[in-house]
């Protein structure tokens, strides 16, 4: 079992760009969550996906998407990018919705905008 | 808005110490309470999920304890290992939440 997969580790944009961040979920899982992590702070929620629909948003601006296929897996599509976006993104996966349920974390993608 | 404070943000113990760090988070509409450890360039890793008032958890180790009416949980590291290195953050969910609101975590550093 490969656990959850992100895409790609590292990212270097310019503000003003889009950038598409892709993650894979843990076999047997249907649910994927976005996290942002900042330098410093603890993961922030972004929204959750369930049945390729977006279930549940944090308080992130609408420049924040996503996107969940008929094989679980989801994307995450930022656009016009600002210098704060620049942080940690993971992906969690679970089956069915937390709270109870356990989620698994990817490692995650390092965005940096310049 | 949901708070989730962790304490201390970061600390330094000798090989063989045990130590133990804080998560509080609002006792109200209280659901689930999670412990993650985190090693540097690897995936958070769940250590507990506790669900009930007075949870008691343990791997190995590390055992964690939670207080739903006050708030707090406590996760304790006996006999700290250089490889017990990481920060360990701790997550609540409401009951009518879905996501997970993070603390900002305890850094350990085990020094042998």
């Amino acid at each position: 079992d490969a656990g959850v997969t992100q895409s790609p580790t590292h990212l270097i944009k310019t503000r003003g760009q889009q950038v598409t961040l892709r993650c894979s979920p843990k076999s047997g899982h249907d649910t994927v969550s976005w996290y942002q992590q900042a330098l410093g702070q603890g993961p922030q929620f972004i929204f959750q996906y369930y049945e390729e629909e977006e279930r549940q948003r944090g308080n992130f601006p609408d420049r924040f998407s996503g996107h969940q296929f008929p094989n679980y897996s989801s994307e995450l599509n930022v656009n016009a990018l600002l210098l704060g976006d620049s942080a940690l993104y993971l992906c969690a996966s679970s089956l069915g919705s937390p709270p109870y349920n356990e989620q698994f974390f990817g490692p995650g993608t390092r965005l940096t905008v310049l | 808005i949901l708070n989730v404070e962790q304490s201390p943000q970061s600390l330094h113990v000798q090989e063989g110490d045990s130590t133990n760090f804080t998560c509080s988070f609002p006792s109200s509409n209280f659901y689930a309470l999670h412990w993650y450890r985190w090693e540097t360039a690897k995936s958070p890793e769940a250590l507990f999920v506790m669900t009930l008032n007075g949870d008691e958890k343990k791997k190995g180790r590390i055992s964690a304890t939670l207080n739903t009416k006050e708030g707090y949980s406590y996760l304790y590291i006996k006999g700290s290992q250089p490889e017990d290195s990481a920060t360990y953050l701790c997550a609540f969910t409401s009951g009518s939440a879905r996501q997970l609101t993070f603390g900002s975590g305890t850094q350990l550093t085990v020094l042998p």
